[in-house]
């Protein structure tokens, strides 16, 4: 079974600080990668998707993908309380078909 | 915009009973899917279709069925509902594109209780 994994958390970061958020996924054809954010009661909305090894940058948000690594990060700086969310991880399987997700790892920033 | 809609915010049902929950989307896209959401699992995938009458199964699949009879509905069927399918259902679409470089666009969610 493919497999998506993410730290729960809670991660805790002051407002203004770098929040790291980790994924690492166990099929080595998935080819394109998504950060998904999700407050609560409410649904999933993209934050960016990454294809390429290397960084994608957007705003304050950069994706980070490592393919040999199995790896992919999200950072954001200047966190905001606004930000304070759980952040889903997806990777595009079966063909680039279906999205599978991680269990998300939940966010709080402080003020 | 894109938009998924689905048929129910909320749904109460009785344990046994046959459960439809409607998903519609306005922009065309291929690839449907169904995803159940629940505190410390995360989203898993039940089904997903990529065409009209085509189905595959995701990784919870038992218990539930679908059908795809027009490229913008995607159902998902409880045949029996039980009280451990008590859970909020996420339905999303998604184009086709090689190597799936496009995002998916999910409804509002329905939260399913069953008693």
């Amino acid at each position: 079974q493919k497999e998506v994994e993410q730290n729960s958390g809670p991660l805790s970061v002051p407002e203004g600080a770098i929040a790291s958020l980790n994924c690492t996924y166990s099929d080595r054809g998935s080819q394109s990668f998504f950060w998904y954010r999700q407050y609560s009661g409410k649904s999933p909305e993209l934050i960016m998707f990454i294809y390429s090894n290397g960084d994608k940058e957007d705003g304050r948000f950069t994706a980070q993908l490592n393919k040999a690594s199995q790896y992919v990060s999200l950072l954001i700086r200047d966190s905001q309380p606004s930000d304070s969310a759980t952040y889903l991880c997806a990777v595009a399987i079966q063909a680039g078909t279906a999205l599978i997700f991680g269990k998300g790892t939940t966010l709080s920033v402080s003020s | 915009d894109v938009k998924v809609t689905q048929s129910s915010r909320y749904l109460v049902k009785r344990t046994g009973e046959k459960v439809f929950l409607e998903c519609v989307q306005d922009m065309d896209h291929e690839n449907m899917f169904w995803y159940r959401q629940d505190p410390g699992l995360g989203l898993r995938l039940i089904y997903f279709s990529y065409d009209v009458k085509m189905k595959e199964k995701g990784d919870i699949p038992e218990g539930y069925s679908v059908s795809r009879e027009k490229k913008e509905r995607f159902s998902l069927i409880l045949e029996s509902a039980s009280t451990n399918q008590t859970s909020m259902y996420l339905c999303a679409s998604r184009p086709f594109r090689q190597a799936g470089l496009t995002e998916a666009f999910f409804g509002q969610g329905t939260r399913l209780t069953v008693v």
